[in-house]
């Protein structure tokens, strides 16, 4: 099914260790988002790309990087985990246009431990 | 700034009643609107969208009109069912940038049977 992929589903990290965590999408979609999901929170959008080649911060960008690989790839890196950062990790995907709705992954559970 | 203000929940319900869900938004522009709902373990799906004023999104049985008077997007269905357990969210496109959404911070319903 066309869609965004995420992976992985879960990780359980250590204090201090890194990870990627990755994105796909097949729509053709111009613009890609990673968000944060906590509870009490809402969605707080981590970084964007607008367009390939393109990427900016968002809300709270404070412990992460990203690349926008291709079009259909944007990855979303933690260099140094933190327990602050246990979370569920939610790739998006949208055309960028005015209306357009976003395609959502199915997420990741991050444990930092 | 802009930003989206939704009721808080959690919301619970008997299968069949009626539903409401506020939402309200700051009145910069004239944005696209949205509904998202989240079931469960699962990502975000759109459920409805409007993208200008008057305009009424629906799906599902769900209803939002676009009430650009009173800034409000409000979520209606008429009989509810178990299955329509999830967390709703508004959103709203941001003004000038319409790449980004601007989220309300969600409303979490039950239906019991």
């Amino acid at each position: 099914n066309a869609g965004v992929t995420q992976t992985p589903k879960f990780q359980v990290l250590k204090t201090g260790q890194s990870m990627t965590l990755q994105c796909a999408q097949d729509m053709n979609h111009n613009s890609m988002y990673w968000y944060r999901q906590d509870p009490g929170m809402g969605l707080r959008l981590i970084y964007y790309s607008a367009s390939e080649g393109t990427t900016d911060k968002g809300e709270v960008p404070n412990g992460y990087n990203v690349s926008r690989l291709n079009k259909r790839e944007f990855s979303l890196r933690l260099e140094s985990a933190a327990p602050s950062q246990t979370s569920v990790y939610f790739c998006a995907s949208s055309e960028g246009r005015q209306g357009d709705g976003y395609t959502f992954g199915s997420g990741t559970r991050l444990t930092v431990v | 700034g802009d930003s989206v203000t939704q009721m808080e929940g959690p919301v619970t319900l008997s299968e069949e009643a009626f539903l409401t869900i506020n939402c309200t938004y700051t009145a910069t522009g004239y944005p696209s609107l949205f509904w998202y709902v989240q079931y469960p373990g699962e990502g975000l799906q759109l459920l409805l969208k409007a993208t200008k004023a008057d305009d009424k999104g629906s799906n599902k049985g769900f209803e939002a009109t676009y009430r650009k008077e009173t800034t409000s997007f409000h979520l209606e269905k008429g009989s509810v069912q178990v299955s329509d357990s999830a967390v709703y969210f508004c959103a709203r496109g941001s003004a000038g940038n319409n790449r980004k959404l601007i989220w309300g911070l969600g409303t979490s319903l039950a239906v019991n049977p």
